[in-house]
Order: C-alpha cells, then structure tokens, then sequence
C-alpha cells in the first residue's frame, strides 16, 4: 500500500462547477495535510494546509480532514481554466518528512 | 514570504560529467534542506534530507556517492549528480523548511543527460 494515494486523472470538470479531489493516506499518526498545485515543468505551489479535523476553507477552495477515515479532500468552487494543473497530496509523515501522492490531474473546460 | 533560490533551472549535460544544483534560501535559515526527484508524469520522490552541518540521509534505494548532498550553511545546499547517465534525466526540487517558514520548494532544475 503506498503512504499517500491519488486517482491520477484526469479529472475533467466545467468551468464553474466544484472539482472535489481526493486522498488517503498510511500513516495513522500524520498529523499535518497539504495541498499542493503543479503546473507542468514548474515546481509544486502550496495551496492549503490543515491539521484539525474537519474543513477549511480560503477563498474557492476548501479541504477536508478526516483523521479516523485517514482520508484528505480538496474541494475547488467555480472552477477556472487556471485551475487546470496536477494536485498533489502530502502528508507529513512520522518519520519527519513530508511525502506526495502521485497527483490527481484536473482539466477545466470551458 | 519565504523564497528559495534554485540554480541552474535546466542543464544539460554528457553523459558521465557531473552537474550540481545550488539551492539557496534568500530570507530565512534552511534548517532542513529535502531534495526530490520528479520523472515525467510521477510525483515527487525524496531522495534525502539534510540538516545544516550534517550529512544527509539518503532514502532507499538512492545511491549516497552518486547524489552527493552537502549542506554547509544555513542559506545554501548543493546537490551534485556524479558520473549522470542518462537515466538520471528527471526534474529535480529541493525544499527548505526554517524555523517558523514551513516548506518552501525551489523553482526545479531540469537535468538531461545525452
């Protein structure tokens, strides 16, 4: 089983609608959660981070935590062609290092 | 915010030469310096994590003497990649945590090897 799993994609959502990503994770004692965006050829940006069970939300886009489940969300409202890109989940591991999933690909179209 | 500066962005490079790539945090102490290796379509893997004044510790399966990995200051870590062939193209991403910054990630070096 890998630590951090993603669906690859590609996700296909129109413009305006909710991309919902998903993520599970291994490790049971993780305590810290990442979303990150990539572009192709560049590197990975940080969109979100969260710690607590539940939501958090900052502007169109909102992660989900739930610790007993070992499951992160990542929810993007009104979607943007912009938004298309690969998304990365990362979990902080308790080994002190930060591991990725293999990125769910989104696709907007128009 | 906290900036890290990563050197060259793409290199290309014959094969059995060795390339290094400069990592340098601008406004902050890099207590910790993580190097990972991208191939196209895959996520990023780490390689190994190095605190300022130690040697890093490699992951499984990566080979310590041909990813030399120094860490010398707080603002500055290299990684070097000895005698490249060319199954070590990939994209390579450092990232650097300080006290209080979180992880900041460097821009990538794209390394080809003919």
């Amino acid at each position: 089983q890998k630590e951090v799993e993603q669906n690859s994609g590609p996700l296909s959502v129109p413009e305006g609608a909710i991309a919902s990503l998903n993520c599970t994770y291994s490790d049971r004692v993780s305590q810290s959660f990442f979303w990150y965006r990539q572009y192709s050829g560049k590197s990975p940006e940080l969109i979100m981070s969260i710690y607590s069970n539940g939501d958090k939300e900052d502007g169109r886009f909102t992660a989900q935590l739930n610790k007993a489940s070992q499951y992160v969300s990542l929810l993007i409202r009104d979607s943007q062609p912009s938004d298309s890109a690969t998304y990365l989940c990362a979990v902080y591991s308790s080994a002190s290092k930060i591991i990725f999933g293999s990125g769910t690909r989104l696709s907007i179209r128009p | 915010g906290a900036v890290v500066s990563q050197h060259p962005s793409w290199v290309i490079c014959k094969s059995g030469t060795s390339v290094k790539i400069e990592c340098r945090s601008l406004d902050f102490q890099a207590t910790t310096m993580f190097w990972y290796r991208q191939f196209p379509k895959q996520s990023l893997m780490l390689m190994a994590t190095s605190n300022e004044g130690s040697k890093a510790t490699y992951e499984q399966g990566v080979e310590k003497d041909k990813f030399l990995i120094n860490h010398a200051s707080l603002t500055l870590s290299t990684l070097t990649v000895t005698s490249a062939h060319p199954e070590d193209s990939s994209f390579y991403i450092c990232s650097a945590r300080g006290q209080g910054t979180g992880y900041t990630f460097g821009s990538g070096t794209r390394l080809t090897v003919v």
